[in-house]
């Protein structure tokens, strides 16, 4: 059966720090891969997705970059952290025809 | 561009109660349609899904939703609740991202938190 893992579960990090949080995918195939964010009181919102190795879409602009390196890794990335990205961060995968499948995610605080 | 709408933010019922969770959406064509559940630092749980056909489509945990194209409505119900379901809901309406592919980029409501009471 599928499995995602994200990690860590929770972080804070402080204004101006680097950020790189990973998520990777076991026991499927060539997956399409999401990061998604939650904004206290708010919704998720999609950030990027990729559809194959290299290849990522972001839907804002935003502080934040995304990477693909391996077919079932997905790893969010930021030079230099905002206020504005604390939030709790959501992975997600899926292929064809399914709906999306969410991994635990990972509560960032930016101090 | 699409968009959902959950217009309750909280919503208090006792339990055994039924419930109704109300989810609204604008999509230019037809809608994959979702609905999710968040327990408290959790990822997010799919609950039921409408893609095509029958419009009352049923899910986990004994919850179904009707898809209303008049309405533009997927709302939530489950004939009696338990102290397990409180969590956050989410409602979430899909658009393909290409054109030969059946994965979805999907847009989430803000949320309906429901809270259980005995």
């Amino acid at each position: 059966s599928q499995t995602i893992h994200q990690w860590p579960a929770t972080l804070v990090q402080p204004v101006g720090s680097p950020l790189s949080l990973e998520c990777t995918v076991e026991g499927t195939s060539n997956p399409n891969l999401y990061w998604y964010r939650q904004a206290a009181g708010r919704g998720l919102q999609l950030l990027f997705y990729s559809v194959g190795i290299g290849q990522i879409s972001s839907e804002v602009p935003q502080n934040l970059s995304a990477s693909r390196p391996q077919d079932r890794q997905f790893i969010l990335s930021s030079k230099k952290l905002l206020l504005s990205d604390s939030g709790f961060y959501l992975c997600a995968w899926s292929v064809f025809n399914s709906p999306l499948h969410f991994g635990n995610g990972t509560r960032l605080t930016v101090t | 561009a699409q968009s959902v709408t959950q217009p309750d933010i909280h919503i208090t019922v006792s339990e055994g109660a039924s419930l109704e969770l109300r989810c609204n959406y604008s999509y230019g064509a037809t809608p994959y349609l979702f609905w999710y559940v968040q327990s408290p630092g959790q990822g997010l749980q799919l609950l039921l899904k409408y893609f095509s056909g029958d419009t009352l489509v049923q899910g986990i945990k004994g919850f179904e939703a009707e898809f209303k194209r008049s309405q533009s409505s997927f709302n939530l119900r489950k004939p009696s609740v338990h102290w397990s379901d409180a969590a956050e809901y989410f409602c979430a309406v899909g658009a393909r991202i290409l054109s030969n592919f059946g994965n979805e980029k999907l847009t989430f409501g803000t949320g309906t938190r429901l809270t259980i009471i005995p």
